[in-house]
């Protein structure tokens, strides 16, 4: 069965240093999304992209973040300088349709620590 | 504002019995309303997407019920078993008229199945 891969499943960095996190969504999907976990708390959307652009964001998702299709396969979420409060699990998502009709299917997630 | 609010927090069952999860939202007008079991540290995998003319909507053990009037939805399972054991998460999508406004997601309820 098709599925969402994400990577690193677990990464620590220092604050101020930047991350890249990987995802391979689903082949046939055109809507891709990011979200995050702080432990113990409710997901939370950052951004949706769809046709090479980012068609909605969150206030999360602050010029610290940014997000990129480079080859079209992965879909990339990019925090330049990390805070400690960065520190949570990110999500990648995609869709066939609109998320507001389709359904979403998530990766398993990568795990940011930040120190 | 919109909202969605899951009770209770967390359920403690025994292995075989039946159990009800309730969520209630504040999110109107919206597209549809979703269920999601979330394995610890593992990503959010859809149960069930009723649209709002839906009353009820079936995967097996899981049945979902929706009543658009008094925005209160309901998850029961039936026999649990041990690998129900999980976060499940409501989530509402909202129609805007943009038609981006993201996805609301609710806290979670944690159900842990006992033997």
């Amino acid at each position: 069965e098709p599925e969402v891969t994400q990577t690193p499943s677990h990464q620590v960095t220092q604050m101020g240093q930047e991350v890249i996190l990987r995802c391979v969504p689903i082949s046939n999907h055109l809507y891709f999304y990011w979200y995050r976990q702080i432990l113990g708390q409710k997901v939370e959307f950052l951004v949706s992209f769809y046709n090479n652009e980012i068609s909605e964001k969150s206030e999360i998702f602050d010029d610290q973040f940014s997000v990129e299709r480079p080859d079209g396969s992965n879909f990339t979420l990019k925090i330049r300088s990390t805070k400690l409060e960065d520190s949570a699990m990110y999500f990648c998502a995609s869709s066939e349709q609109d998320y507001q009709v389709g359904e979403l299917f998530f990766g398993e997630g990568s795990r940011l620590t930040v120190l | 504002k919109n909202q969605v609010e899951q009770s209770p927090q967390s359920l403690i069952i025994l292995e075989g019995k039946n159990c009800t999860l309730q969520c209630n939202y504040t999110v109107s007008p919206f597209s549809n309303l979703r269920w999601y079991k979330q394995d610890t540290g593992r990503g959010p995998v859809s149960l069930t997407i009723m649209t709002f003319s839906e009353n009820t909507k079936s995967n097996g053990r899981y049945t979902a019920t929706l009543d658009a009037d008094t925005k209160q939805s309901s998850l029961h399972i039936t026999a649990s078993q041990l690998s129900d054991s999980a976060s499940y998460i409501c989530v509402v999508s909202p129609l805007s008229r943009r038609g981006n406004t993201p996805l609301v997601f609710g806290k979670g309820t944690r159900l842990s199945v006992i033997a």
